[in-house]
């Protein structure tokens, strides 16, 4: 049962240009959402996180979107870097979760120069 | 200076062998976890422990066996290794106050290969 979903695998975006990643959820509990970022070799990172009580919130370059009523969350990355290049993991939280944290599979994504 | 490491990072090893993975992180958090990502490369839960107390354990195989000594470690032994176990081993702590915000701090990770 996959709480959290990332439906596209991979993603291709010139340098300079907006990437869209998107991620599904089934769990009306969830109570925090994430995006992680994870380079080969490396565990993941700690990018940005939203609240269920918001819809948006913004970091630099990076700005994560939630729709509780479709149970969707994005992150928007502009303009997109080569260093970006990685893999987007969305998560997921429940206040009262004893810490417990819900991941998706991943969304490579590239930045091509 | 890592504030979660992992050793070893890579192990290889035959099945029915036992092996262990150790973590320790020096950020000072309550809450430390280990983390499976499979071939499919899902992320999942498999353990956590509060101030080495268990608190999650995500229906993980007996053979797997983690211990937490003091809140800075915690190791995860599997006994009798299958090739199913092959994947990579994340550690990863948290501080416990406040709501679950989800923020978690990642070791590098520990690929385990079994022949």
């Amino acid at each position: 049962d996959q709480q959290v979903k990332q439906n596209s695998p991979s993603l291709s975006v010139q340098e300079g240009r907006i990437s869209i990643l998107n991620c599904d959820y089934t769990n009306s509990m969830f109570d925090y959402f994430l995006w992680y970022k994870k380079y080969p070799a490396e565990g993941p990172t700690f990018l940005i996180s939203i609240s269920s009580i918001k819809d948006k919130n913004e970091d630099g370059r990076f700005t994560v979107f939630l729709n509780k009523s479709a149970k969707h969350l994005s992150l928007h990355i502009v303009p997109s870097q080569p260093g970006d290049s990685a893999v987007y993991f969305c998560a997921a939280s429940a206040a009262g979760g004893y810490q417990k944290v819900t991941f998706g599979t991943g969304t490579k994504l590239q930045v091509i120069p | 200076d890592t504030a979660v490491s992992q050793t070893p990072k890579y192990l290889v090893t035959q099945m029915g062998n036992d092996k262990s993975i150790k973590c320790e992180q020096n950020l000072g958090h309550d809450t430390m976890y280990w983390y499976k990502q499979d071939s499919k490369k899902f992320l999942k839960i498999m353990f956590s422990y509060n101030n080495k107390e268990l608190i999650i354990n995500e229906t993980v195989p007996n053979r797997f066996s983690p211990k937490s000594p003091d809140k800075a470690h915690l190791n995860l032994h599997i006994n009798s290794l299958e090739l199913g176990d092959s994947a990579v081993y994340f550690c990863a702590s948290s501080p416990q106050t406040g709501p679950n915000t989800g923020e978690l701090f990642f070791g590098e990770g520990s690929r385990l290969t079994v022949l």
